[in-house]
This record gives C-alpha cells, structure tokens and sequence, in this order.
C-alpha cells in the first residue's frame, strides 16, 4: 500500500510558467517531507523540504507548501526554466531515518 | 567535498553468480542508506546503518540479500545468487547525525540475465 503517492506521472509546462508539482500521504506518523529531484542517469539530489510544524517553506525559486489536514504537499517552481526538466520524487519521513518515496512526477518545461 | 560514491555504475550478470555492490559515503557521514529503484515499485529502502550497526533490514526482498558496513568509509550490498528480477537501479545514500537530508551517489545499474 503506497503511503506517499504522486498520481501525476507527468508535467508540462512553458518556460517561465509556475509548475506545480503535488504529493499526499497516508501515513499522520510522517512529520518530516522533502523533494528530490532526479536527472537520468544520476541519483537523487536533495532540493527542498519542510517539517509538520510548519505550513511553507521557500529557497530561491522553489517553495514547498504543506497542508496537514488535507495530508498533501506540494511544490511551486517559479519560474521555471528548462535545466528544471527532470523527475521529482516526494519523500517522508516519520521519527525514524527511513525514507518513503512517491514514485515521481515527470516534468518538462519547454523554451 | 566529494560526494557517495558507488562502483560499479554498470554490471551484467547472469543468473545464479554472485554480485557484489559498493559504496563509500561523504566523509562525516555517519548512516548509511541502501535503495532499489524499479519501474514497478520505484524507490524502496532496502536496508539502512547508523554507525556501521545495522538499524533496519526489513526492505530486504530475500535471504539472497545482505549487506555489510565494516568500516565508516565502506559498505557492501551483495547477491547470492542473483536473479532477473534483481534488475534495478541500486542507490547507495549517507546522512550526517542530526540531518534528516539524505545524499545519493549516481547508482549502480545491475541486470541479470
């Protein structure tokens, strides 16, 4: 039973445009979420991430947006730009160091 | 300050032989992540280490699955003997004590056939 799911496969959007990447969970043990993002070919690279107690968190052109009621996350990219094409994995965390990953959203941001 | 780094990118095995996976975490880094990537269950902890002790082996799929942290700087994950739906992508992660940011290397690309 998927506990963080990502029911967009895909995402595509114009240069410049806000993409909006949206991520809900299960499991109200998590208190910890984060973003990665995941070029071909590469691993994982750690872009954002927010803690329960807070509802928003921004760096740069990113924000992550947390609603707990509703148990979804989502993240703002504004603007975007094509280098920002790549796959995005939601990831949550409860008290323990493990990690649970969605299974990623596909974004393309077209020039 | 280099990051985790895993060797090798690419391996081709078949079936039955035994394959060895390897990683070396950011220096400093004190747990250890092992992770499969597959197109059907995507990204799943395997198993994970917290000061070279293992903390959690339950992602483990089967008894063919072990893996082994000797030392700060090392760690292997091996399989004995593998099989075609061992194929995936392994990625090996560290998080330095107090983090909650885990690091992954580039991944090792295994297929069996």
């Amino acid at each position: 039973d998927q506990q963080v799911k990502q029911n967009s496969p895909s995402l595509s959007v114009q240069e410049g445009r806000i993409s909006i990447l949206n991520c809900d969970y299960t499991n109200s043990m998590f208190d910890y979420f984060l973003w990665y993002k995941k070029y071909p070919a590469e691993g994982p690279t750690f872009l954002i991430s927010i803690s329960s107690i807070k509802d928003k968190n921004e760096d740069g052109r990113f924000t992550v947006f947390l609603n707990k009621s509703a148990k979804h996350l989502s993240l703002h990219i504004v603007p975007s730009q094509p280098g920002d094409s790549a796959v995005y994995f939601c990831a949550a965390m409860d008290g323990s160091e493990k990690l649970v990953f969605g299974k990623g959203t596909k974004l393309t941001v077209n020039p | 300050d280099a990051g985790v780094i895993q060797s090798p990118r690419h391996e081709v095995t078949e079936m039955g032989q035994e394959v060895t996976l390897r990683c070396k975490p950011i220096s400093g880094h004190n747990s250890l992540f092992w992770y499969r990537q597959t197109m059907m269950r995507g990204l799943e902890l395997l198993i994970y280490f917290n000061n070279n002790v293992p903390i959690d082996d339950s992602g483990m799929p089967e008894d063919r699955f072990s893996a082994k942290m000797p030392n700060a700087s090392f760690s292997t994950l091996k399989i004995q003997p593998s099989e075609p739906r061992d194929s995936a992508v392994y990625f090996c992660a560290s998080t330095r004590q107090g983090t909650r940011e885990q690091y992954f290397g580039p991944g090792t690309r295994l297929t069996v056939t």
